[in-house]
């Protein structure tokens, strides 16, 4: 079945520091992509998504491109910030009809001053 | 406009007990799914009720069961509880035009 692999954490960074989430993917069709953040005493945030292959999905800073050829969809951001340290997931969706989501593990991310 | 709102914040039951998680979807959205997240973990499709009916059911036994009200507010039940039933539930709803799923925070079950 379909399923989704992230990176394991915490992953520990200074500020200004470049990020980068490994993400990879298991799935039958073409799943949409996506990344969701989850701040301490949070529900889930959608950070971004893709849709199809070579799509590039962007927010706040933070970008992921679509890579059908390698199931990936590798999250990245040029210089975090302290108020970035929180819990992000990799999803996919291959159903369009109900929008169901699986996820991966989870990475957090911890940022230090 | 208010986001998803669920309810309790917190709960705290017994083995064996069952127990009610409730959820207000976002204004304009029809659509309510449920997701189990575990600690340390990525939350699990639990099952999605689309016009008072549930539409797609993930894996997970006939102990956890819902409702979808007319007015689009849903409930998840659990009979029996174990101690592994212990975990963040998630109610989702979705914008039918976008696709996009919209998070409430969860409420946290522990069962001791």
């Amino acid at each position: 079945g379909d399923s989704v692999t992230q990176m394991e954490g915490p992953v520990t960074l200074s500020e200004e520091a470049f990020l980068t989430i490994n993400c990879t993917y298991t799935a039958t069709g073409y799943p949409s992509l996506f990344w969701y953040v989850q701040y301490p005493g949070e529900g889930l945030q959608l950070l971004l998504k893709a849709t199809k292959a070579d799509d590039k999905g962007s927010n706040k800073g933070f970008e992921a491109t679509y890579r059908k050829e390698t199931t990936s969809f590798h999250l990245e951001k040029g210089s975090v910030q302290v108020s970035d340290s929180a819990v992000y997931f990799c999803a996919l969706s291959e159903d369009s009809n109900t929008g169901k989501l699986i996820f991966g593990q989870g990475t957090t991310l911890q940022v230090k001053p | 406009d208010a986001g998803v709102t669920q309810s309790p914040t917190h709960l705290i039951k017994t083995r064996g007990q069952q127990v009610t998680l409730r959820c207000s979807p976002k204004s304009g959205h029809d659509t309510v799914s449920w997701y189990q997240q575990a600690l340390g973990q990525g939350p699990q499709f639990i099952f999605q009720y689309y016009e008072e009916e549930e539409r797609q059911r993930g894996n997970f036994p006939d102990r956890f069961s819902g409702h979808q009200f007319p007015n689009y507010s849903s409930e998840l039940n659990v009979n029996a509880l174990l101690l592994g039933d212990s975990a963040l539930y998630l109610c989702a709803s979705r914008d039918e035009s976008s696709y996009e799923q919209y998070f409430g925070p969860g409420t946290r079950l522990t069962v001791t």
